[in-house]
């Protein structure tokens, strides 16, 4: 069975820092790995989606990165701003659990302080 | 422009009394799902529905039902609420790998 699990559980930083996020999953048999973003008694966000065969992805100031072989992901994010403070899910899309179902972590809960 | 629109955003319940969450989507994709998440836990898959073939999660209670009447709407129904039951439902909508999110519905049981 799949297990997804985040480190840290929770960050603090002050703004403007470079920081990053860590993933990492126990069965390397996947379709894909997805970053979400989640604010406070919200839904979900997609941020950005890897590919099995693609080693990164990047959307402004967040890049994520994928090494399938050893199951972990990380999402850096680059001069961190107030507003993105939230919790950070990673999820992963296998190939030996159900059609498109994904499977989450529990979220880093980032607190970026002005 | 909301593309899955859950309603109602907060609901309150009895222990026990049956409760229904509603979804729809505006984006005509053929996969829907219902997670459940609980305070600071990773959202737990309840069903999934690829067009209206439906699948249920090996541990999701019978306490759970779905009914998916057309590709736009969604419904979650639970029979008879406990205290475990309060959480965030959150549903979503894919066609390929991206999975949208609505906003989910705050389940309270009193």
């Amino acid at each position: 069975k799949q297990e997804v699990t985040q480190i840290p559980a929770a960050l603090s930083v002050p703004e403007g820092e470079n920081l990053v996020l860590n993933c990492s999953f126990t069965d390397s048999a996947i379709y894909n790995l997805q970053w979400f973003r989640q604010d406070p008694g919200k839904g979900l966000t997609s941020l950005l989606l890897i590919q099995s065969s693609q080693r990164e992805q990047t959307s402004g100031r967040l890049n994520a990165s994928l090494d399938k072989s050893s199951g972990r992901s990380t999402l850096y994010i680059a001069a961190s701003q107030p507003g993105d403070s939230a919790t950070y899910l990673c999820a992963v899309r296998g190939m030996n659990s159900g059609y498109s179902t994904l499977t989450f972590g529990k979220g880093t809960m980032l607190l970026v302080s002005p | 422009d909301a593309m899955v629109i859950q309603n109602p955003r907060y609901q309150v319940t009895q222990f026990g009394k049956p409760v229904t969450l509603s979804c729809s989507q505006t984006l005509n994709h053929n996969v829907m799902y219902w997670y459940q998440q609980k305070s600071s836990q990773a959202p737990k898959l309840l069903f999934h529905y690829y067009d209206k073939d439906f699948n249920n999660e090996a541990d999701t209670p019978d306490n759970f039902q779905s009914r998916r009447p057309n590709t736009s709407f969604c419904f979650l129904d639970i029979r008879s609420p406990g205290l475990g039951d309060a959480a965030m439902y959150l549903c979503a909508t894919s066609f390929g790998s991206v999975q949208y999110f609505g906003p989910g519905t705050r389940l309270t049981v009193l």
